[in-house]
């Protein structure tokens, strides 16, 4: 099973700042890695797919970027209604598989 | 606008079987692949079953490879998942969901399902 690592687990944040999160994969997955934001209490949404291609309706400070084993999600301007957790997955082979999430508490 | 709303969800004994149904609406159903996904209490997202457009094929977690079934009926824009032999590390919330089949695009509320004695 591919093996996604996300970092940090916890990252601690400043309205308006620009952050990245980290996700790394135990084996290529070509572009085959996907994000979602999880509220509490809340489904989780599609933030970016492919690696890098943005969905629509989420807001445009969301990006991403990676291929192979090293993918990035950052977010331009942290905004409040941002602290959530976010998970890393991939749809390259089966099983799919999901990181552990990173989660955005406000510093 | 797509709509996933899940149903079923219940307490159960462990080694009893629960179904749970997707109802789905807002898009063309037979014309995407369906999965399943879960999450324990507090845990992270577990990917469970994918199901093909006709539902020739399907595609399962070894962890419920021969105890669970995912199916749908295309003319009723249902999504299945009959859950046999449950035990209590299938406790979680099951979501229905939609994309291209590699990703998941769509997600349902999700709903809970507890095995316990």
């Amino acid at each position: 099973d591919v093996v996604l690592t996300q970092s940090p687990a916890t990252l601690s944040v400043t309205p308006g700042e620009r952050i990245s999160l980290s996700c790394r994969a135990s084996e290529s997955v070509d572009t085959y890695l996907h994000w979602y934001q999880q509220k509490p209490n809340e489904s989780p949404r599609l933030l970016i797919k492919y690696a890098s291609q943005s969905i629509s309706g989420i807001p445009s400070r969301f990006s991403g970027s990676g291929s192979g084993t090293d993918f990035t999600l950052s977010i331009n301007g942290v905004e409040l209604e941002d602290l959530s957790i976010y998970y890393c997955q991939q749809g390259n082979s089966l099983p799919y598989t999901f990181g552990a999430g990173t989660k955005l508490e406000l510093k | 606008e797509v709509q996933l709303v899940e149903s079923g969800g219940v307490l159960v004994q462990p080694g009893r079987s629960m179904k749970l149904s997707c109802a789905a609406s807002g898009f063309t159903f037979s014309s995407f692949p369906m999965a399943w996904v879960r999450q324990a209490p507090t845990k992270g997202l577990e990917w469970v079953a994918t199901i093909s457009t006709s539902g020739g094929s399907t595609y399962y977690r070894d962890s419920v490879k021969g105890r669970f079934t995912i199916s749908r009926d295309n003319a009723k824009s249902t999504l299945y998942l009959q859950m046999d032999s449950l035990r209590s590390e299938d406790t979680a919330t099951y979501y229905c969901t939609t994309g291209d089949g590699y990703d998941f695009d769509y997600w349902g509320q999700g709903v809970m399902v507890t095995v316990s004695s």
